[in-house]
């Protein structure tokens, strides 16, 4: 069974730092995709980056990147030079093309000022 | 703005009672997907429907019903509300091209907040 895996319900980091949130998943499956997903408290859900499991190379979005570990299945958020408005629930999620996507269970992100 | 329209984006309703909540995909998706969200909690997969059909159940109460019409449009239905099932209903969509084809990432409506007294 696919799930997702984020162990970490809260992260802190100081203004203009940086900060990783972990995400882990298990699969079978070769060809598949994970995402990140930034919810604020405007509850609205955005995504913040994607990246295919094909593709070696991490995606990357403006401060945003990913090291994306295939072997380890490993899927892990780096936020450079944070600022307040990243303060938010942050949602790992996975897919395979064709089926539903699974998402952890969040990890709350304060920027302390 | 996503383009996944949810009306209404809030309820207030008794418990016993019914409701219907309203999705309109973006242009072009044909899989809708419905989660659910209490305070404080993650999303809980719900159901979706890929053009019409169902393609994958969650943990979605007998209570709870949904459908996708030929228009794409899809409903939650949810009744005999109890207080429980007060939370963040959202409705998200994709362009799902099938098995063969690049995943595309889901776009979320803004939510149907559902508070059941």
């Amino acid at each position: 069974a696919q799930t997702v895996t984020q162990s970490q319900p809260e992260m802190s980091v100081q203004e203009a730092e940086t900060v990783t949130l972990s995400c882990t998943y298990d699969t079978s499956e070769s060809d598949y995709y994970l995402f990140w997903y930034k919810q604020p408290p405007s509850r609205q859900m955005i995504l913040v980056i994607r990246q295919e499991a094909y593709k070696q190379q991490n995606a990357t979005e403006n401060r945003f990147s990913v090291n994306f570990q295939k072997a380890a299945k490993s899927f892990s958020l780096k936020i450079s030079d944070s600022q307040l408005g990243d303060a938010a629930m942050y949602f790992c999620a996975y897919t395979i093309p064709g089926n539903q996507f699974y998402f952890g269970t969040g990890t709350s992100l304060t920027v302390i000022p | 703005d996503s383009g996944v329209t949810q009306t209404p984006k809030h309820l207030i309703t008794a418990t016993g009672q019914r409701v219907t909540l309203r999705c309109s995909p973006r242009s072009g998706d044909l899989s809708v997907y419905w989660y659910q969200q209490s305070l404080d909690q993650g999303l809980q997969f719900l159901i979706q429907y890929y053009n019409g059909e169902e393609r994958a159940k969650g943990n979605i109460l007998e209570r709870f019903s949904a459908q996708q019409f030929p228009d794409l449009h899809s409903e939650l239905n949810l009744s005999s509300l109890e207080l429980g099932d007060s939370a963040l209903y959202f409705c998200a969509s994709s362009v799902d091209l099938g098995l063969d084809s690049p995943t595309g990432e889901l776009f979320f409506g803004e939510g149907s907040r559902l508070t059941v007294l």
